[in-house]
């Protein structure tokens, strides 16, 4: 069956960088893309990027550009986000997701990121 | 793209209809929105998706309709299982963009 497996909860400091990664299984790896979004807590979707499982080519949203960076490790079936200069703000759970043709059909559990000093 | 949801909460009793409405700021290129249920700490699950096509393994008291600016869920007869926080999202122009959610209580 299709698995997305995300690592554990990790804190941070302001200004420190994380680094989220996501294991895919049961399916080609390559032959599909990722997204990520995150959440807030009590707050909506926030969609942040994408990437192609293929090739590794990115998109990310405006409001992250040039802090974040989306890569994927083909060999492992591995996709990572890292999001650098954190602030309170990127306190929210992290949830990559396989892109069918834009639509997410399958989810990793989320993780969660917290920001504190 | 802006999604506009309404509204934000509906409260509902099980065996009745809920309908749930997203707006888009401009037109939706070819229909591409989906629409996701998110229960309380669980990862959002895509329900339907290119506005009306149910995903695999969904219900089919779940449905989607619309197209241009106006999209539609309605889940007929809810069940228990069903009171969740609804998303949709527009996959047709980059960045992709989701609703600020519409929760379904229990009245």
């Amino acid at each position: 069956q299709i698995q997305l497996e995300q690592s554990g909860p990790e804190v941070r400091k302001p200004g420190a960088s994380v680094k989220v990664s996501c294991k895919a299984s049961g399916y080609t790896f390559s032959t599909y893309s990722f997204t990520w979004v995150r959440q807030a807590p009590g707050q909506g979707l926030e969609y942040m990027g994408w990437i192609g499982g293929h090739n590794g080519n990115t998109v990310y949203a405006q409001k992250f550009q040039g802090r974040v960076s989306m890569t994927i490790d083909s060999p492992t079936n591995t996709v990572y986000l890292q999001l650098r200069s954190l602030t309170y703000d990127d306190t929210a759970v992290y949830f990559c997701a396989r892109d069918d043709r834009g639509r997410s059909d399958y989810w990793g559990q989320g993780t969660l990121v917290t920001v504190s000093s | 793209v802006v999604l506009t949801q309404l509204p934000a909460t509906l409260s509902l009793s099980p065996g009745e209809r809920a309908t749930l409405s997203c707006r888009a700021s401009q037109s939706v290129r070819e229909s591409s929105l989906a629409w996701y249920q998110q229960k309380p700490g669980l990862a959002p699950s895509l329900l339907i998706y290119d506005a009306s096509v149910r995903a695999t393994g969904v219900p089919d008291r779940f449905s989607g309709s619309g197209s241009g600016t106006d999209f539609t869920l309605t889940i007929a007869n809810l069940e228990p299982e069903d009171f969740a926080v609804y998303y949709c999202q527009q996959y047709g122009y980059s960045p992709r963009t989701f609703g600020q959610g519409t929760k379904v209580e229990l009245k």
